[in-house]
């Protein structure tokens, strides 16, 4: 069966330290990985997303940068975090070639900048 | 893709009341979809509706689309203290990216 994995699901970190959040994905091949953040009581807003390895659209400038080294591995990650990358992080995917685009969202990321 | 916009932002009803929420949005799609989200959880795909499709039902969802408005309508019927989260729709004009608006907020009273 298909399911994506998300960690760690919350996250304390200091102003300046550095951020690795990771998504995997299972049962699929060549998925279409999507990066989000959501601040509190609002909208998703889309970071960054990837049709394959190695590819990386960003939609957003950010302290914030993606990875994709393997198939179904997504890494958000940052040098130096700032306090207004505090948020809820979602990892999702959708299948390559499918017939209809669903996106299928990771259980999420907490992360609190202090 | 494109952003499709939630409307209204906060929505509350008591149990067993019928809850609308509605979504606009500005280019031809292929599909529009409509996710819940659970306080403090992901999204969950609820129900998709194509271009060619005016009306869609699933369990006590139903959705409405109308493309010469760039509309679309929610409807949880008999709604559930179960049914509180937020709604997002996602219009898909055959993109790779899925841009959400920022949704409608419902609490269903007991």
């Amino acid at each position: 069966s298909q399911t994506i994995h998300q960690w760690p699901a919350t996250l304390v970190q200091p102003v300046g330290s550095p951020l690795s959040l990771e998504c995997t994905v299972e049962g699929t091949s060549n998925p279409n990985l999507y990066w989000y953040r959501q601040a509190a009581g609002r909208g998703l807003q889309l970071l960054f997303y990837s049709v394959g390895i190695g590819q990386i659209s960003s939609e957003v400038p950010q302290n914030l940068s993606a990875s994709r080294p393997q198939d179904r591995q997504f890494i958000l990650s940052s040098k130096k975090l700032l306090l207004s990358d505090s948020g809820f992080y979602l990892c999702a995917w959708i299948p390559q070639g499918a017939g209809a685009n669903v996106l299928t969202f990771g259980a999420g990321s907490r992360l609190t900048v202090l | 893709s494109q952003q499709g916009e939630e409307d209204p932002q906060a929505l509350s009803i008591q149990e067993g009341e019928n809850a609308t929420m509605n979504c606009s949005y500005k280019t031809s799609i292929n599909n529009l979809q409509w996710y819940r989200q659970n306080s403090g959880r992901g999204l969950v795909h609820l129900i998709l509706i194509r271009s060619n499709e005016r009306e869609k039902h699933s369990g006590r969802l139903r959705v409405t689309l109308d493309t010469s408005k760039k509309s679309s309508s929610l409807l949880i019927t008999a709604s559930r203290a179960a049914d509180t989260a937020s709604y997002f729709c996602a219009p898909d004009n055959y993109g790779q990216n899925f841009v959400f608006g920022p949704g409608t907020r419902l609490s269903v009273l007991p």
